[in-house]
């Protein structure tokens, strides 16, 4: 049974630009989690998709944006990238009450 | 809103020697705790879990937590620490009562020394 799977691995890009990071849930997981992890410092929550709808979102601007895909699979676009936006993203899958999984984390940075 | 805090950045202890790494918390309804371990490069592992019932919770590569709901602690411990424990620990909570996210604590960076 695959894990959580995030796509790419690693990913560079420059000021200004927009990327797309995907991740595939673990087999019988609906709900998928994003986590923007900067160096040194715990996971900060982004958003959460069920049932191909925005569930929760936390503290990120609306060029943080997202998608679930009706095979539970989500995908997180970033716009107008930042240099501050280079960090580990994680992707997290679960089941209602249960602990989420995390996939190994897509490493973004911006020049 | 809820919160974690971890408050040591590092612990350091001998190989065979116990571990703690302590983990308080703040949450307006039911807390549901949680214990992941990364490693260099790597996202996060789960440990263990505590929703509810017994204050202590086994999880893997033999750790426990011990809830304690009047400190609102939930101390991760391991009775002998090995070399390859060496990693960084992250304590999170979610609200039972409210929503999914999970908020996590900054982090401790075990460090076992052989």
């Amino acid at each position: 049974d695959a894990g959580v799977t995030q796509s790419p691995t690693h990913l560079i890009k420059t000021r200004g630009q927009q990327v797309t990071l995907r991740c595939s849930p673990k087999s019988g997981h609906d709900t998928v989690s994003w986590y923007q992890q900067a160096l040194g410092q715990g996971p900060q929550f982004i958003f959460q998709y069920y049932e191909e709808e925005e569930r929760q979102r936390g503290n990120f601007p609306d060029r943080f944006s997202g998608h679930q895909f009706p095979n539970y699979s989500s995908e997180l676009n970033v716009n107008a990238l930042l240099l501050g936006d280079s960090a580990l993203y994680l992707c997290a899958s679960s089941l209602i009450l249960n602990e989420q999984f995390f996939g190994p984390g897509t490493r973004l940075t911006v020049l | 809103a809820q919160s974690v805090a971890q408050p040591e950045d590092q612990v350091k202890v001998a190989e065979g020697n116990p571990l703690t790494v302590k983990c308080t918390y703040s949450v307006s309804g039911n807390p549901y705790l949680f214990w992941y371990v990364q490693y260099p490069n790597r996202g996060l592992q789960f440990l263990l879990k505590y929703i509810t019932g017994d204050n202590l919770v086994k999880g893997s590569y033999g750790f426990e937590a011990e809830f304690n709901k009047s400190q609102t602690s939930f101390h991760l411990k391991k009775p002998s620490a090995l070399v390859s424990d060496s990693a960084l620990y992250f304590c999170a909570v979610r609200d039972g009562n409210y929503g999914q996210n999970f908020v996590f604590g900054p982090g401790t960076r075990l460090s076992v020394l052989p």
